[in-house]
């Protein structure tokens, strides 16, 4: 079924940690995107990919980093986690020629403590 | 920088009464504005686009390019429309080109 997947959808981690984020679309997207939002508040894009081995940062400075090995495949890697980096991230992806239709995943809640 | 503001955190309403979700932009040109919508334990998904000029659901979307705002409205709000509105125009310049500014979204609230 022609989906967008983030696994996990939730993780509590200790700081120091290194943890990756999964994010996996199966609509042949090209175009796809990590957002961070804190509750309350705006969603803020942190980096986005235009396809395979094209990664771009968002309006927003993260500390995270990002690949697209695969057209399917983009995640999200924090080295070691902090309690700023408590968030929740959406992943998204879409068309490359109708970018403002972006089709979200169900998000990962992280906790770092 | 290009901001979206959204002026009402919480918006509540009863049945049938007339429903108007905020936003204003902060730059210039005409980009192009979305509407999004995230219902109760499901994704955050398009609601409508301005160009489009189309009603969905019953919500049709305003543009005053004067004042920029991108108002959301509907005359009979519906229970179902509770929902957080999140409104997301398109940047037009820099970084932000082509990608979406979210605003913090208003969540609705339609009392039966």
């Amino acid at each position: 079924e022609a989906d967008i997947y983030q696994t996990p959808r939730y993780l509590v981690i200790g700081t120091g940690k290194k943890i990756t984020l999964e994010c996996s679309q199966t609509m042949g997207h090209d175009k796809m995107y990590w957002y961070q939002q804190d509750p309350g508040m705006e969603l803020h894009l942190i980096h986005y990919s235009y396809g395979v081995n094209s990664t771009e940062k968002g309006d927003l400075s993260s500390e995270s980093t990002v690949s697209r090995i695969r057209t399917e495949h983009f995640p999200l890697t924090l080295e070691s986690a902090r309690p700023s980096h408590t968030s929740q991230y959406l992943c998204a992806s879409s068309v490359g020629t109708v970018p403002y239709e972006q089709y979200f995943g169900p998000g990962t809640r992280l906790t770092v403590t | 920088a290009q901001r979206v503001t959204q002026p009402e955190k919480l918006l509540s309403v009863f049945k049938g009464a007339p429903v108007e979700l905020k936003c204003n932009y902060s730059y210039s040109g005409s980009p192009e504005l979305f509407w999004y919508v995230q219902y109760s334990r499901q994704r955050l998904q398009l609601l409508l686009r301005h160009i489009s000029r189309e009603s969905i659901k019953g919500f049709t979307a305003d543009l005053n390019k004067g004042e920029t705002s991108f108002h959301l409205k509907k005359p009979f709000a519906q229970e179902e429309d509770s929902a957080m509105y999140y409104c997301a125009p398109q940047g037009n310049y820099g970084g932000s080109q082509g990608n979406l500014i979210f605003g913090k979204g208003t969540k609705l609230s339609v009392k039966p």
